[in-house]
């Protein structure tokens, strides 16, 4: 079975641009969230869907935004770009969304670089 | 906002030598405990998922106790061997109001030297 697969791997942007970056769950899981690791730090919550609804969402502003689609993939979008969004994003793919015991499956990440 | 802390922040051992760390967490509304390994240019991969006071779980040389009274958890590697080197992260898991977030710490970044 594939894993988490995220689009694409790297990327280079200007500030003020727009990106949207793309994520497709493991089959059958349809919660998929999004987090964002800079260096040095845990990967921090943006949002969370489960059957195309948001479901949670992070401190992020609201120049972020995702969506979930009805084959459950995803994509997180960021507007007017800043440097400070350099960032490494992962998305993670579960079965169900709401019980704590099983754990997140996690692609390999979209390295965003704002320039 | 949920803490969740892990010492030492890096770590280098000899191969062969064993090795642990720790991660603190919240001890009120426990839900779980997850452990994952990142190895570099790879994915996060789930070591455990730890539920009850005073489990322990094992793989291969690989283990984890959990403490929720007092909001620990300890990651023990037997035997290091260069192939463990990774970061590895602990994560707290909220689940409320229809949403399921994980708030990492920081990571533990371990270097095996062969």
């Amino acid at each position: 079975d594939a894993g988490v697969t995220q689009s694409p791997t790297h990327l280079i942007k200007t500030r003020g641009q727009h990106v949207t970056l793309r994520c497709s769950p493991i089959s059958g899981h349809k919660s998929v969230s999004w987090y964002q690791q800079v260096l040095g730090q845990g990967p921090q919550f943006i949002f969370q869907y489960y059957e195309k609804e948001e479901r949670g969402r992070g401190n992020f502003p609201d120049r972020f935004s995702a969506r979930q689609f009805p084959n459950y993939s995803s994509e997180l979008n960021v507007n007017a770009l800043l440097l400070g969004d350099s960032a490494l994003y992962l998305c993670a793919s579960r079965r169900s969304y709401g019980r704590t015991n099983t754990e997140a499956f996690f692609g390999q990440g979209t390295r965003l670089t704002v320039v | 906002i949920l803490n969740v802390e892990q010492s030492p922040q890096s770590l280098h051992v000899q191969e062969g030598d064993s090795t642990n760390f720790t991660c603190s967490f919240p001890s009120s509304n426990f839900y779980a405990l997850h452990w994952y390994r990142w190895e570099t240019a790879k994915s996060p991969e789930a070591l455990f998922v730890m539920t009850l006071n005073g489990d322990e779980k094992k793989k291969g040389r690989i283990s984890a106790t959990l403490n929720t009274k007092e909001g620990y958890s300890y990651l023990y590697i037997k035997g290091s061997q260069p192939e463990d080197s990774a970061t590895y992260l602990c994560a707290f898991p909220y689940s409320g109001a229809g949403s399921y977030q994980l708030t990492f710490g920081k990571g533990t970044k371990l270097s095996v030297i062969p």
